[in-house]
């Protein structure tokens, strides 16, 4: 049974500084997804990593894949009041697009 | 623009009735998807289904039916509501092995 865990599971953040945010996954995997939600909000993807080494960047979030292993980061530069949220990666196994989500990151940025 | 539409926002139901929650994408997505999510529990997969008429299993899939119809409506049936059922309901479409799009989510009330 895949088992996908994030940690921390809450961070709470200084205004401006860089922070690191990881997903363990215990299967092979070669499709990764992250997911942002604000509060009472649905999800919205941030980032699709398909293969080993991918590193995808959008704004001050920088995601990577290590295929190898198991693992991806999720890196914050600067960090910003708007990137307050909840932060979910999924891994996607089998066909179909089945993803199995983790519990979730919920990322709080004070000044 | 994409578009996942879930048919009520917010639901209250007694214990024992049958419930419907229903889901439309006009993307034209061979995948649908049913998840609930729970504080401190993430996201889980109950059915997911990647044509007309297909069902599969997710990983919770006690006390709930599916049906697909048509291709854009994926239906989440609670045949008998228990108040363990209480949880926000997501519903997802994609391509093949593509990112989920989300709906805006169903908070179902089981009193």
């Amino acid at each position: 049974e895949l088992k996908v865990e994030q940690n921390p599971l809450f961070l709470s953040m200084q205004e401006g500084k860089n922070y690191t945010i990881y997903c363990n996954y215990s299967t092979t995997s070669d499709r990764l997804y992250w997911y942002r939600q604000d509060p009472g909000k649905s999800l919205e993807s941030l980032f699709v990593l398909l293969s080993n080494g991918a590193v995808k960047q959008e704004g001050r979030l920088m995601a990577s894949l290590d295929t190898k292993a198991r693992l991806s980061t999720l890196h914050i530069t600067a960090a910003v009041h708007d990137l307050s949220a909840t932060y979910f990666c999924a891994v996607g196994t089998g066909a179909n697009s089945k993803l199995t989500f983790g519990k979730g990151i919920t990322l709080s940025v004070r000044p | 623009d994409v578009k996942v539409t879930q048919s009520s926002r917010y639901l209250v139901k007694r214990t024992g009735e049958k419930v419907f929650l229903e889901c439309v994408q006009d993307m034209d997505h061979e995948n649908m998807f049913w998840y609930r999510q729970d504080p401190g529990l993430g996201l889980r997969l109950i059915y997911f289904s990647y044509d007309v008429k297909m069902k599969e299993k997710g990983d919770i899939p006690e006390g709930y039916s599916v049906s697909r119809e048509k291709k854009e409506r994926f239906s989440l049936i609670l045949e008998s509501a228990s108040t363990n059922q209480t949880s926000m309901y997501l519903c997802a479409s994609s391509l093949q092995d593509e990112k989920l799009f989300f709906g805006s989510g169903t908070q179902l009330s089981v009193l």
